[in-house]
């Protein structure tokens, strides 16, 4: 099945510093690859997905790139503020039909 | 309703007691996932349902886990005999699948389970 490495497990920036993380899946039929944002105390919820049609995807100060061929795909966060601190997850599925695996999270902090 | 619903939202039981946490999902989400979320760590795959077809049940740690959802829809994880490192939160998310394309997975707020 499919498994998910993410690194760092902790980051700490200063507040407008840029923010990488980084990870890597083993099934090279996954074509799904959604990020989460949980914040303390709350469910994950979505914040960017690219889909492995697309090499990169941004979305305001929030990008996400995918190398299909070296099986990694990286969520850049520019310009950062004390708001986006939290744990970020990746993911990725398959297929249609099968689960949605996660990545073991990155604890983002970012001091003002 | 508005958004994936679970229930109850905190357990306290005795170990060795079962316990069944209840998830509501999304209106015409066809799939729906249970993760496990211990303090501090990720999110642990449980079982993945999905329309019709048989659930995935891959990620269950062992045999005193087990899943159901009903008519499609309400889905009930049980765990008999609670150890206390069955102590976490346990997460529910339904999407709506799209032919071959993944979906957002929308997230409940969790139950979190504590075994004493």
């Amino acid at each position: 099945g499919e498994n998910v490495e993410q690194h760092p497990s902790t980051l700490s920036v200063q507040e407008g510093d840029s923010a990488v993380i980084k990870c890597t899946y083993s099934d090279s039929a996954s074509n799904y690859f959604p990020w989460y944002k949980q914040e303390l105390g709350k469910r994950p919820q979505l914040i960017i997905d690219i889909r492995s049609n697309v090499g990169e995807k941004k979305d305001q100060r929030i990008a996400v790139t995918l190398n299909k061929t070296a099986k990694h795909f990286s969520l850049h966060i520019t310009e950062t503020q004390p708001e986006d601190s939290a744990v970020y997850f990746c993911a990725a599925t398959p297929r249609a039909g099968t689960a949605l695996i996660f990545g073991k999270g990155t604890t983002l902090s970012v001091s003002s | 309703g508005a958004g994936v619903s679970q229930s109850p939202s905190n357990k306290v039981t005795e170990k060795g007691k079962d316990v069944e946490l209840r998830c509501d999902p999304i209106s015409g989400h066809t799939a729906l996932y249970w993760y496990r979320q211990s303090l501090g760590q990720g999110l642990e795959f449980l079982i993945y349902f999905q329309g019709n077809s048989a659930p995935d049940k891959s990620g269950l740690p062992s045999d005193r886990f087990s899943a159901e959802r009903t008519g499609g829809s309400v889905s009930t994880l049980t765990i008999q005999r609670t150890q206390q490192e069955d102590s976490a939160v346990y997460l529910c998310a339904s999407s709506r699948e799209q032919g071959a394309r993944g979906t957002e997975a929308f997230f409940g707020q969790g139950t979190r389970l504590t075994v004493v």
